[in-house]
């Protein structure tokens, strides 16, 4: 019953290889997320999508495609992979809106998919 | 100057110690502020939201200070449990984003 599910956890590829990770959430949620976290183990936003609409595309490469089917899914797609996209990438879902009170804004994290670029 | 910063520490505290992060914030259009944990190799989870009045939920306080614009985490009697990255987090008014600082580590030893 997991909330947040995104896959594969663990993907090892070369250099110029294309991949993705899928990402699908069952909480009902209108927003969902990119977020990058890198060796520092600085996490940063990379996309967002409210209801399949791109909202947030934070200066990301072109060669990373998001792509939301329907509100419950954001996947990611990158091409010609670089050593430098080596890192934790983590799908995330949330109700926008409203005040912390209300829980809004809260973000369910997935467990995360490891991508390590040889 | 980065948008969230905190202390990456890491903060060595023994079992039953209280310890204290801050996190100070750039932008004064922030409206909505977070402590979310998270273990080695794990997903952030959120801890706590932070209210404008603070907040306590156990052994963890959360305060605000907009003037000053920082954030803080109080913990009392800390627990092995606790050993954990804390991240601090901001939503600025008019972006759907959460804004998240590099974190904070804490290490409670027996």
């Amino acid at each position: 019953d997991t909330a947040v599910s995104q896959t594969p956890k663990y993907l090892v590829t070369q250099m110029g290889n294309d991949k993705s990770i899928k990402c699908e959430q069952n909480l009902g949620h209108d927003t969902m997320y990119w977020y990058k976290q890198d060796s520092k183990k600085f996490l940063k936003i990379m996309f967002s999508y409210n209801n399949k609409e791109l909202i947030i595309n934070e200066t990301v490469p072109n060669r990373f495609s998001p792509k939301s089917p329907d509100k419950a899914h954001l996947n990611l797609h990158i091409n010609s992979l670089e050593l430098g996209d080596s890192a934790v990438y983590f799908c995330a879902s949330s109700h926008p809106g409203g005040t912390s009170n209300s829980g809004a804004n809260v973000l369910t994290f997935g467990a995360g998919s490891r991508l390590t670029v040889l | 100057r980065k948008e969230v910063e905190q202390d990456p520490g890491p903060f060595n505290v023994p079992e039953g110690a209280t310890v204290a992060f801050n996190c100070t914030y750039s932008n004064s259009a922030s409206q909505s502020f977070f402590w979310y944990r998270q273990d080695c190799r794990k997903e952030p989870k959120l801890l706590m939201s932070v209210y404008s009045s603070g907040n306590e939920d156990g052994r963890f306080t959360a305060q605000l200070n907009r003037a000053s614009q920082y954030i803080s985490l109080l913990i009392r009697d800390s627990k092995l449990s606790d050993s954990a990255t804390y991240l601090c987090v901001v939503k600025i008014t008019g972006f759907q984003k959460l804004v998240f600082g590099t974190g904070t580590r804490l290490l409670v030893s027996p």
